[in-house]
């Protein structure tokens, strides 16, 4: 089955500078999907990634797919209190995710410092 | 923003209760799915539905059970709640021909 592993597992960041996270697959991606979660609470769908080399952006937040690597990054540029809170990546099913739902990594918690 | 609601949000419950949460989405999704989260640890498909008459077990085993009698509504109930039962307890859906899943805001079920 396949497994997400997520780095760093905990960050803390002074508000207003930018971080990074990654999400890496032990088999090909054909589908990744980054969640936002705060604590205690359901998941944020944020965005989804397809193909190769593909980026989005919503707000701040970046995220890109490089399938070669079977990786993804996500990008928070100046943040801000409001992004605290645990980011999640997931796999589709057809990356051998299991059964028809996805496959989450452990998270990654981001505390953002005033 | 998503319209798929769970209740109770938090429940308390003694050991050989009969429990049931409840699962509702407006959206018209084909798909819905419970995830199990204990703190700190990754998400666990435990079932998912198709549609109406569609129930599947997850990855993760689970002596809970669901229905789907409606297209909008997708119960869990735990016929006799234990301890080891203590978790959040998640639902999503999402549309056919699609992976994007939409999440409720979860259930904190403790058994005590």
């Amino acid at each position: 089955s396949q497994e997400l592993e997520q780095s760093p597992q905990s960050l803390i960041v002074q508000e207003g500078k930018n971080l990074t996270i990654n999400c890496t697959s032990s088999k090909t991606l054909y589908g990744l999907y980054w969640y936002k979660q705060k604590y205690g609470e359901g998941l944020i769908f944020l965005m989804m990634l397809q193909k190769g080399g593909e980026e989005k952006s919503h707000e701040k937040i970046t995220a890109k797919l490089d399938e070669k690597k079977q990786q993804s990054s996500l990008h928070i540029t100046a943040s801000q209190p409001s992004h605290a809170g645990i980011y999640l990546c997931g796999a589709g099913p057809y990356s051998g995710g299991g059964a028809d739902g996805l496959t989450f990594g452990k998270g990654t918690h981001l505390i953002i410092q005033p | 923003e998503a319209d798929i609601y769970q209740t109770p949000r938090y429940l308390v419950i003694g050991t050989g209760k009969k429990i049931t949460l409840e699962c509702s989405q407006t959206m018209g999704h084909d798909k819905m799915y419970w995830y199990q989260q204990d703190p700190g640890m990754e998400l666990h498909l435990i079932h998912y539905s198709y549609g109406v008459n569609s129930t599947e077990k997850g990855d993760l085993s689970s002596e809970s059970t669901v229905s789907r009698i409606r297209t909008e509504h997708f119960p869990l109930t735990l016929e006799s709640a234990r301890p080891s039962h203590t978790s959040q307890y998640l639902c999503a859906s999402s549309e056919f021909g699609t992976d994007t899943q939409y999440f409720g805001p979860g259930t904190r079920l403790t058994v005590l």
